[in-house]
């Protein structure tokens, strides 16, 4: 239950687009299509971003999009907006009936 | 609109125990599955349990394994976590979750402080 790598920060400026990686090996983000994304503001829980890969919970802007390759999945940002300000967390399902998250990549909208 | 409220978090000693709670409304509790999560202090997020449906099947992170016990109690619409031989490295906010599978977390409590320490 190794955590997933993701960069530990990422910035863009207002209306960019930014990407985050997240990697894993063939055991979880390469086994599965159960990536899943989470933004947490400083002080708040985290909120469902991203699930299945690149479905969009209701609600969430269709700024947000998910996609996956291999063992890498990435969680692109557009039209980058302040209060996309926040830390971001990638996860998947992983074998052994377990779910494993990444380090977290804090994003500054500069 | 869905709610899940959780509580029994404070400060234990090294080897002691402590029982977390949480509450759900809003949703129908037992068609999902309920976990927790947690987070220490100015760090990233852990998985440490889950649970299905009908209580039946558990899982758990190795980190917890032996040591913590999930459970729910679905007439009641409350999820437990109960923490034995808690050591330092236990210290976090401990967030419920709940989730059609287990692949993912759609909502999120506020969470309660667990503070592991002599």
């Amino acid at each position: 239950q190794s955590a997933l790598t993701q960069p530990a920060s990422v910035s863009g400026s207002p209306g960019q687009s930014i990407t985050i990686s997240c990697t894993g090996t063939s055991s979880d983000v390469g086994g599965y299509n159960y990536v899943s994304w989470y933004q947490q503001h400083p002080g708040k829980a985290p909120k469902l971003m991203i699930y299945d890969v690149s479905k969009r919970p209701s609600g969430v802007s269709n700024r947000f999009s998910g996609s996956k390759s291999g063992n890498t999945a990435s969680l692109t940002i557009s039209g980058l907006q302040t209060e996309d300000e926040a830390d971001y967390y990638c996860s998947s399902y992983a074998s052994s009936a377990s779910l494993v998250f990444g380090g977290g990549t804090k994003l500054t909208v500069l | 609109e869905v709610q899940v409220l959780e509580s029994g978090g404070g400060l234990a000693q090294p080897g002691g125990s402590l029982r977390l709670s949480c509450a759900a409304s809003g949703f129908i509790f037992s068609s999902y599955v309920v976990s927790w999560v947690r987070q220490a202090p100015g760090k990233g997020l852990e998985w440490v349990s889950g649970i299905n449906s009908g209580g039946d099947t558990t899982y758990y992170a190795d980190s917890v394994k032996g040591r913590f016990t999930i459970s729910r109690d679905n007439s009641k619409n409350t999820l437990f976590l109960q923490m034995n031989s808690l050591r330092a490295e236990d210290t976090a906010v401990y967030y419920c979750t709940k989730s059609p599978m287990l692949t993912h977390f759609d909502y999120w409590g506020q969470g309660t402080l667990v503070t592991v320490s002599s």
